[in-house]
């Protein structure tokens, strides 16, 4: 079945240091793909997404680039704010109708300090 | 707009006992989806409803069921509680074209 793998956390940075976190799938067809991020103590919101090879999803300055011939969906950004601090889920769907549910990877936690 | 509303925020049940969580979708969306995360597990797929009817699936035991109201309303109830039925349960919804939006979550701790 589809397959979402990223990388183990926890992943520790100072401010203003760059992040990746790597997001790689296994899936039939063509899928969506979508990263999450999770607050302490709330539920998961849309961070940015990408429905078709080469697509780039970007938001409040995190970017992620889907590619095919890689299968794989890494975000980045280019200089992480304490704010930053969260858990970051990669995620897929098979559909881009919104009616297949979502297979999520297990989570990177980053901790961003001053 | 509103977001998806999920009661009650935080849920104590004792072993054996029954309990129903309930989420409002946001205005419009048809879609209501429910997922478990746990440490261990991470985030699993339990159901989704679409016009009231159970268009999805997940591989979780009889225990957990659902329905959809005619105003989208979901509910899920989960009986005969285990204590592996701890966890955060996060209602998602959808009108199939923005993706999925989530609920802050019911957290449900069996004892």
């Amino acid at each position: 079945g589809d397959s979402v793998t990223q990388m183990e956390g926890p992943v520790t940075l100072s401010e203003e240091a760059f992040l990746t976190i790597n997001c790689t799938y296994t899936a039939t067809g063509y899928p969506s793909l979508f990263w999450y991020v999770q607050y302490p103590g709330e539920g998961l919101q849309l961070l940015l997404k990408a429905t078709k090879a080469d697509d780039k999803g970007s938001n409040k300055g995190f970017e992620a680039t889907y590619r095919k011939e890689t299968t794989s969906f890494h975000l980045e950004k280019g200089s992480v704010q304490v704010s930053d601090s969260a858990v970051y889920f990669c995620a897929l769907s098979a559909s881009n109708s919104g009616n297949t549910p979502l297979v999520f990877g297990k989570g990177t936690r980053l901790s961003v300090i001053a | 707009k509103a977001g998806v509303t999920q009661t009650p925020r935080y849920l104590i049940k004792t072993r054996g006992q029954q309990v129903t969580l309930s989420c409002s979708p946001i205005s419009g969306h048809r879609s209501v989806s429910w997922y478990q995360q746990t440490p261990g597990q991470g985030l699993q797929f339990l159901f989704e409803y679409f016009s009231e009817t159970q268009r999805n699936k997940g591989n979780f035991p009889g225990r957990f069921s659902g329905r959809q109201f005619s105003n989208s309303r979901s509910e899920m109830n989960v009986s005969t509680l285990e204590l592996g039925d701890s966890a955060l349960y996060l209602c998602a919804s959808s009108s199939g074209r923005d993706g999925y939006t989530f609920g802050s979550g019911t957290r449900l701790t069996v004892v």
